[in-house]
Formats: structure tokens, sequence, C-alpha cells
């Protein structure tokens, strides 16, 4: 089977930088992807990671250790518009399977 | 612009009543996939199509049912079979050159 973990609530103040990680249990997987969620609304796609290393996209960085089964999402300068829930997915068989999510509250 | 529709928004169905979520994207993607979403909850893969005529259970099939006639069109059938249904759902497409699956708005169904 597979599962992916992520803390469910992450609370920082607007402008510092927060860190949401994930770790998971699964194999024969292509990659490790982030997507960003406000309330109601659909994902949208962050961020890939389909080799262990860092992947820098603006404000937001993605990282992978395939070793160590664990990858994480960093926003840096953080806005009051990144209050919004993060998904850690993995790209597996043709399917792309969720985390639960981590709720992100940006505070001023 | 490219993208995916969804319709309707909203949507209620009375109990023992079959409904039709309808998906339409203009990517040209091959790969469409609808998910459930349930309040605070991550995404659960009810089915997935790769090819036109051609789809895939996911994790949450029962209850629900498809059709792939073209590719352009991925509708999501909620049947009565389903004991729980009231959820948002959400369609999606990917296109062989991205790794990022691209979602509809979705829509919010409620049982009466």
């Amino acid at each position: 089977g597979q599962s992916l973990e992520q803390p469910s609530e992450v609370t920082a103040v607007e402008g510092a930088i927060v860190q949401i990680n994930c770790t998971y249990q699964t194999s024969g997987f292509y990659g490790l992807s982030w997507y960003q969620q406000h309330d109601g609304g659909a994902p949208t796609f962050l961020s890939y990671n389909g080799l262990d290393g860092l992947e820098e996209t603006g404000r937001f960085s993605s990282f992978l250790s395939r070793s160590d089964s664990y990858g994480y999402l960093l926003l840096q300068e953080l806005q009051m518009k990144d209050s919004a829930s993060y998904f850690c997915a993995v790209l597996r068989g043709g399917k792309l399977i969720f985390g639960q999510g981590t709720e992100l509250s940006v505070k001023p | 612009d490219g993208g995916i529709t969804q319709s309707p928004k909203y949507l209620f169905r009375k109990e023992g009543q079959n409904v039709t979520l309808s998906c339409e994207q203009n990517l040209n993607h091959d790969a469409m996939y609808w998910y459930r979403q349930d309040p605070g909850q991550g995404l659960r893969l009810i089915y997935y199509s790769q090819i036109v005529n051609d789809f895939q259970k996911g994790d949450i099939a029962e209850g629900y049912s498809v059709s792939r006639e073209k590719k352009e069109s991925f509708p999501l059938t909620v049947t009565s079979a389903q004991k729980n249904p009231t959820a948002f759902y959400l369609c999606a497409s990917k296109g062989q050159a991205y790794y990022g699956y691209t979602f509809g708005s979705g829509t919010r169904l409620t049982v009466v």
C-alpha cells in the first residue's frame, strides 16, 4: 500500500519561512508533487521532484530524499494569500495519490 | 483559454437518485481523473482514464460509474448505491509533457 503523512496544521507569521514536511511509505513512485488549495477552490500544482534534491520556484522550494522517504515544501517571505491547504502527492502507476493535507495559517 | 470545466457548481440529490457530474477539458490531455474530497481531508481517487474508451477504478469506485467516449469529456455518475455521496468532487487532467495535474473548480454535491 501507500500512505503519505503531513502535519494537519501549521501557523506562521507574515514574512517568515515555513516548512511543511511529508513522509511516505510507498515504493515504485515516479516523484513527489505539491499542490495548493484555497478554501473551496481547486488544487493548483506547485512543484514536482523527480530526483533527490531541491527544486526552487520563486518563493517556493521543494525537496525530496528517496533514501529517507521524505520531502518538504518550503515557503519563504510568507504572505497572507499563502493561507491555504498544501498537499503532497506521489505519482504511481498513472495515478496521483494525495496526503491528507496541511492547513497553513499566516498571521499578520 | 484552455482548462477544465465542471458543472454544475452545486448539486442537490434526493435519496435514491442517480446524478451525473460533467467534466470537459480543452487541453488535449489524454488522462482524466475524478477525485472526492471530504471536509478537512485529502483527495481520494474514484476513477481514472488514460485514453478514450478505457478507464480504471480508483480507491473508492463503489457506487460510482464513468464513461470516456470522447477525449474531452469524462462524466461521473453518482448512483443510488453510493451511501454517503455528500462531498466535493474534483475532476483533473494530465498531459504527457507535464508533471502537474490541472483541476476543475469542482462540484459540491449534497444529499437532501
